[in-house]
């Protein structure tokens, strides 16, 4: 069974702050796949990145960052310059080698994020 | 935006009560999905519809169903609705099913309370 765990329930920080959400995954599918998406107060799940397990390299655009490592399996994301328009609730998500097609995409449960002025 | 529209955005039922809630894809996108996320909780999958067939499904009872059209539209019932089915029902489309990895965007969600 896959499994994604989001330690952070709640981070607050100071705007222009550095913050780093955590995200650890569990599966025993070889080819997967990791998302990171963003839920604002809408409801509207935004997509921020999708990742393949073969793909190791470390991404960022902008001021976010994404640091992936199989060996602890985490996939762990970063703003810098923290902003108020980022408070939100930030979702990792696993899906298997189908991509999440039929066995849909696993969930953490969120870290909400507060940028205060 | 993502391009996929859901309707309506909030409604109420009574318990015993069923639902339908509508979903139109991004343009493009022939595969459809449908997750319920309750308060505080990430969203969990109930089912998925590629060519108009539910071909993947969570852990969810039957009296979650689901069509999809051939436009490509989709439609989430639930029959019976019980009070634990208060929740936000997201949709997803995506372009085909069983490719490698591609990227899945959902609509606005429906707020459903159960009373």
């Amino acid at each position: 069974a896959q499994k994604v765990t989001q330690a952070q329930t709640e981070i607050s920080v100071v705007e222009k702050e550095d913050v780093t959400l955590d995200c650890v995954y569990e599966t025993r599918d070889t080819t997967y796949y990791l998302f990171w998406y963003k839920q604002p107060p809408s409801g509207e799940l935004v997509f921020l990145i999708r990742r393949n397990s073969f793909d190791e390299q470390n991404e960022i655009s902008g001021r976010y960052s994404w640091n992936f490592q199989k060996s602890t399996s985490s996939f762990n994301f970063t703003i810098t310059a923290s902003q108020v328009v980022d408070s939100a609730v930030y979702f990792c998500a696993l899906s298997g080698h189908s991509g999440g097609g039929a066995d849909g995409l696993t969930f953490g449960k969120g870290t909400h994020l507060i940028i205060q002025p | 935006e993502t391009g996929v529209t859901q309707s309506p955005t909030h409604l109420i039922k009574t318990r015993g009560q069923q639902v339908t809630l509508r979903c139109s894809s991004q343009s493009g996108h022939n595969t459809v999905s449908w997750y319920q996320q309750a308060l505080g909780q990430g969203p969990q999958f109930i089912f998925q519809y590629y060519r108009e067939e539910e071909n993947g499904r969570g852990n969810f009872p039957p009296r979650f169903s689901g069509l999809q059209f051939p436009n490509y539209s989709s439609e989430l019932n639930v029959n019976a609705l019980e009070l634990d089915d208060s929740a936000l029902y997201l949709c997803a489309s995506s372009l085909a099913y069983g490719g490698a990895g591609n990227t899945i965007y959902f609509g606005e969600g429906s707020w459903l309370t159960v009373v």
